[in-house]
């Protein structure tokens, strides 16, 4: 049984670029939820799809947008990238749009010098 | 204010002990609540749901007190493998906001 897989692990970039990060959702589940955890902190709600569209969005900037895919899959895009936009990126999985039961992946860590 | 207060220790603990910490809350509006556990460098793991009747899992005992906006979680007999950073998680309302997580509480088990 597959769990929450993203890609890549690791990734560096410069102030101003764009970023996309990627997830699957672990198998029977169809609703992904990313996160943002800075360093020492908790981590803080991106946004979730569930049926191909952004359902539930927290307190993001339009800079991070994000896709769902027919398969379940997602992306996060950030766009412009800050220095305070260096986090690990979380993204957890779920049956059914809403916040119980979910599974974490590994994340991504970006760097962004 | 935060929605979610935890003190972040860390909490240095030898083996065998009895740890407790707890959690505020500030929404009188959180309708679900969780403590998870989160290794270093790894993703966070649901460890239980907390319930306002309590609920215990092996060594684990976790409490709602709805009146005074708090959560506890209880460690009896503590292993090594119990050091990890425990998140205390609340649902506010409908979800608008996802899981709202505190900082956490960074416990160390010592031999």
């Amino acid at each position: 049984d597959a769990g929450v897989t993203q890609s890549p692990t690791h990734l560096i970039k410069t102030r101003g670029q764009q970023v996309t990060l990627r997830c699957s959702p672990k198998s029977g589940h169809d609703t992904v939820s990313w996160y943002q955890q800075a360093l020492g902190q908790g981590p803080q709600f991106i946004f979730q799809y569930y049926e191909e569209e952004e359902r539930q969005r927290g307190n993001f900037p339009d800079r991070f947008s994000g896709h769902q895919f027919p398969n379940y899959s997602s992306e996060l895009n950030v766009n412009a990238l800050l220095l305070g936009d260096s986090a690990l990126y979380l993204c957890a999985s779920s049956l059914g749009a809403g916040f119980y039961e979910q599974y974490f992946g590994p994340g991504t860590r970006l760097t962004v010098t | 204010r935060k929605e979610v207060e935890q003190d972040p220790g860390p909490f240095n603990v030898p083996e065998g002990a009895t740890v407790a910490f707890n959690c505020t809350y500030s929404n009188s509006a959180s309708q679900s609540f969780f403590w998870y556990r989160q290794d270093c460098r790894k993703e966070p793991k649901l460890l239980m749901s907390v319930y306002s009747s309590g609920n215990e899992d092996g060594r684990f005992t976790a409490q709602l007190n709805r009146a005074s906006q708090y959560i506890s979680l209880l460690i009896r007999d503590s292993k090594l493998s119990d050091s990890a950073t425990y998140l205390c998680v609340v649902i506010i309302g409908g979800g608008a906001d996802g899981l709202t997580f505190g900082k956490g509480t960074h416990l160390i088990i010592q031999p």
